[in-house]
């Protein structure tokens, strides 16, 4: 499957503890995104990468988040004393990043994080 | 702020059936409008998308008819099947921006009955 894959798929965790998801972008894709989706909502961005580089943070990204791209390959997403706030489902998209069809964005199967 | 609204919340259609989604979107600076289909417990699907040069596109069962001047798009499934039944987004970008990210509707919920 040379799509975009995520891990872990599912996560429960304890108010307070600290969470980490893996993306691992389509390869040759150039930009990395993070979004989340709540319940019955659409996704909502979070930040984006272009290579190694974040270039945007969205407001909804506080300082428990933080999100790496260390070789311009796999992302990381860590979030910090998670807060009941924090359940959601996060995706991870990837694109070639070139206007026109190469700029067409995929996504995931997502991470489902709960905190209990 | 909701820039991209997306009605109905849930529709209902017989098979054999048109389904019709509708999204209106508040910053004329989006010049990209992909439709995405999600079904429970998965990520989002690119179906068909459009830029605003033309006024529709049709790939299949799937139609996209764009209103630039009334900032509106909509989605047509023609011969609506059951295994269309899913949650269907549409989404909005400024293409030749820095980040192209996507601005989302709330979504509607398909349900193709026999």
């Amino acid at each position: 499957d040379t799509g975009v894959s995520q891990d872990p798929r599912h996560k429960i965790t304890k108010r307070g503890q600290n969470v980490t998801f893996r993306c691992d972008p389509i390869s040759e894709h150039n930009r990395l995104y993070w979004y989340r989706q709540t319940l019955g909502q659409g996704p909502e961005f979070l930040t984006y990468f272009q290579n190694e580089a974040q270039l945007e943070k969205s407001r909804l990204l506080s300082d428990r988040f933080s999100a790496e791209r260390p070789k311009g390959s796999f992302s990381t997403l860590e979030i910090q004393r998670t807060e009941q706030g924090d359940s959601a489902m996060y995706l991870c998209a990837s694109s070639l990043g070139r206007p026109g069809r190469d700029n067409e964005q995929f996504f995931g199967p997502g991470t489902r994080l709960t905190v209990l | 702020q909701q820039q991209v609204k997306q009605s109905p919340q849930s529709l209902i259609v017989q098979k054999g059936g048109i389904s019709i989604i509708n999204c209106a979107y508040e910053n004329t600076a989006f010049d990209y409008f992909p439709w995405y289909q999600q079904f429970p417990g998965k990520g989002p699907a690119l179906l068909i998308a459009i830029r605003p040069d033309v006024s529709e596109k049709k790939e299949g069962r799937f139609t996209i008819s764009f209103n630039k001047s009334a900032k509106q798009f909509s989605l047509h499934i023609m011969d609506s099947q059951p295994g269309d039944s899913a949650t269907y987004f549409c989404a909005a970008s400024r293409e030749y921006g820095t980040a192209s990210k996507l601005t989302f509707g709330t979504g509607t919920r398909l349900q193709v009955t026999l």
